[in-house]
């Protein structure tokens, strides 16, 4: 299994955007990165996936690296709401278990 | 609109009772799971199911028992529920392109 790791915590300015970092220099070819964030305790929400192309919706958008060993989730214009843990994790089809790590716990602050 | 429902939201209940806490979801996922999570820390894997009549245990040793009879439903329950076991439980299925769909979360206390 892929692990992954992310800064503990940022900051970020509301209106700014929140570039948050990951790592995940172990992931195989047909592995897709994930990302997901926890507001408050509630379940964890899908944000946004990509295998190797950058990905962008309505939420965010998703930089991966040419390598594919790290990969960046970007909140253009980041809001109090968007306060939350956020969680990078890879997966792929066949894989079975979803396993967490600390995530990285952003404050958006006015 | 949620497609995975979780029941209660909220529960308190004396030690020593037998609780089942319910998930249902309408998306037709063959993959489910139960994570438990205490305040401030890490998910954690307490059961899993491929499918109809498969279960496994997870990553995090639990006293709790799973059941798949149907697809779309996938209870959890405490046959003597503890303080121990006061934690919010999170259910989760699996669809082929986005990964995890998540339930609200059922937050228990046992007192």
């Amino acid at each position: 299994d892929a692990k992954t790791t992310q800064p503990p915590s940022m900051d970020c300015a509301e209106g700014r955007a929140a570039n948050l970092p990951c790592n995940h220099s172990t992931i195989s070819g047909n592995e897709y990165v994930y990302w997901y964030r926890q507001i408050h305790s509630q379940g964890p929400q899908y944000i946004i996936h990509g295998l190797k192309n950058n990905e962008t919706n309505e939420m965010a958008s998703l930089i991966i690296t040419e390598d594919r060993k790290s990969s960046t989730l970007i909140l253009p214009h980041a809001t109090l709401r968007d306060t939350a843990v956020y969680y990078c994790i890879v997966l792929n089809t066949g894989f079975q278990k979803l396993v967490f790590g600390t995530g990285t716990r952003l404050l958006v602050s006015p | 609109e949620a497609d995975i429902y979780q029941t209660p939201r909220y529960l308190v209940i004396g030690t020593g009772k037998k609780i089942t806490l319910e998930c249902s979801q309408t998306m037709g996922h063959d993959k489910m799971y139960w994570y438990q999570q205490d305040p401030g820390m890490e998910l954690h894997l307490i059961h899993y199911s491929y499918g109809v009549n498969s279960t496994e245990k997870g990553d995090l040793s639990s006293e709790s028992t799973v059941s798949r009879i149907r697809t779309e439903h996938f209870p959890l329950t405490l046959e003597s529920a503890r303080p121990s076991h006061t934690s919010q439980y999170l259910c989760a299925s699996r669809g082929t392109n986005y990964g995890y769909t998540f339930g609200s979360g059922t937050r228990l206390t046992v007192v």
